[in-house]
């Protein structure tokens, strides 16, 4: 099956800074998505992005379908960022979304 | 505007019991997807169904685990014989189809096997 690979696994930062995630992925893909996990375990949804980019607010995102990758860009930190983001992707003739391993964000104040 | 809805939030219960799950997907929306989630991982896929029809089930999905969508519209998932091994956020989502392939989680249910 295809495999999804997340970097870095870990990443702290001060508030305020910026951060940039990657989602790699080792085939085609028709569906491509960001989510941030909140402490209670929900998934939110961030990004829809198969290809070309995105931006809601201070955050935005870049799919270069051709080149297997992804990556989130999260611009002047909050500590309300923290948290854990997953990438997952769907490949052509599979129903089924494949997570990474996450990137697990921590802001501090 | 509701979500997709999941209840239990929280379950505890001691080896050998069994479980129930239930997703309430978004309204219209025809596919339902379960997901489990162990500590430090990410999300692995169980099954789905599209409307009524379990489409696809995972080899996570032993045999002491069904799953149904009876009239298309909410979910169960059972657990038989529970495990220690069990103990995950269990996940829900649903989307409209593949062509508006976006999936939408609900807040899971967690279960804590003793």
């Amino acid at each position: 099956g295809i495999q999804v690979e997340q970097s870095p696994p870990d990443l702290i930062l001060q508030e305020g800074a910026n951060s940039t995630l990657r989602c790699n992925f080792s085939d085609s893909v028709n569906n491509l998505q960001w989510f941030h996990q909140n402490p209670w375990g929900q998934l939110i949804n961030l990004f829809y992005i198969p290809s070309g980019t995105k931006q809601n607010g201070r955050l935005s995102a870049t799919t270069v379908a051709t080149e297997r990758y992804s990556l989130l860009y999260i611009s002047s930190s909050q500590t309300t960022d923290s948290g854990v983001y997953f990438c997952a992707v769907r490949d052509f003739g599979n129903e089924k979304l494949t997570f990474g391993t996450g990137t697990r964000l921590t802001i501090i104040p | 505007d509701t979500g997709v809805s999941q209840n239990p939030r929280h379950k505890i219960t001691k080896r050998g019991q069994n479980v129930t799950f239930r997703c309430d997907p978004i309204s219209e929306h025809n596919r339902l997807y379960w997901y489990r989630q162990t500590l430090g991982q990410g999300p692995e896929f169980l099954t789905y169904f599209q409307n009524e029809a379990q489409l696809e089930k995972s080899r996570l999905l032993s045999d002491r685990f069904s799953a149904e969508r009876p009239k298309g519209s909410f979910s169960t998932l059972e657990i038989q014989r529970t495990e220690q091994g069990d103990s995950a956020m269990y996940l829900c989502a649903s989307s409209l189809g593949p062509l508006t392939g976006e999936l939408f989680f609900g807040e899971g249910s967690r279960l804590t096997v003793l």
